[in-house]
């Protein structure tokens, strides 16, 4: 079975400064990851995959991962938060029947 | 815009009723999977159906049943409805290569 932990549940960064979103997974093989972000009453939109071919993954909106198999982590960053980026962030394995499995989520506040 | 469509957006009810809730794939997309997102539970998926079979099961409770249509339409009822069904339903799609996108949901409220 897989599963994924997300670190902290609730992250505050000023506008312009780096964003950190932690994410562990747990997977008996290679998974295949995924971040999705959510805002205020919308549905979830994909950011960006891991899929096993190059370690950092780049996504939409600035934002990248990098998968590390020997800390079983794949972190969301991005260099300078902007306002927009408010929203909450969901770190996802899939597994072998392609049942996504959810990270509780990390909401991300934007101070300016 | 990630090509799944959801209706109705909206939807207030009364326990014990029956409701049903529609999901249309991206174009081309066999497969369909449904969510449930409460802020007990967080997000947990329900079922798959690949081109009008069912795939997955996950936390699907028994009053709750789906279907996918031969024009791969889906659709999601909920029977006998309880206050704790109350919960955004999502629906996504996906094609060969697992990547899911997601239609912007439907806010269920159980009265």
């Amino acid at each position: 079975a897989q599963s994924v932990t997300q670190l902290d549940s609730h992250v505050s960064v000023s506008e312009g400064t780096p964003v950190l979103l932690r994410c562990n997974y747990s997977s008996s093989y290679s998974p295949s990851l995924f971040w999705y972000v959510q805002h205020p009453n919308k549905g979830l939109q994909l950011l960006l995959k891991y899929t096993s071919a190059a370690t950092l993954v780049k996504g939409i909106n600035g934002f990248e991962a990098e998968f590390k198999k020997s800390e079983t982590s794949f972190h969301l960053t991005k260099p300078s938060a902007h306002m927009s980026d408010a929203a909450e962030y969901f770190c996802v394995v899939i597994g072998s029947n392609y049942k996504l499995t959810f990270g509780k989520g990390t909401l991300l506040t934007v101070n300016p | 815009d990630s090509g799944v469509t959801q209706t109705p957006k909206h939807l207030i009810t009364a326990t014990g009723q029956r409701v049903t809730l529609r999901c249309s794939p991206r174009s081309g997309d066999l497969s369909v999977y449904w969510y449930q997102q409460s802020l007990d539970q967080g997000l947990q998926f329900l079922i798959q159906y690949y081109n009008g079979e069912e795939r997955a099961k996950g936390n699907i409770l028994e009053r709750f049943s789906a279907q996918q249509f031969p024009d791969l339409h889906s659709e999601l009822n909920l029977s006998s409805l309880e206050l704790g069904d109350s919960a955004l339903y999502f629906c996504a799609s996906s094609a060969i290569e697992n990547t899911q996108y997601f239609g912007p949901g439907t806010r269920l409220t159980v009265l």
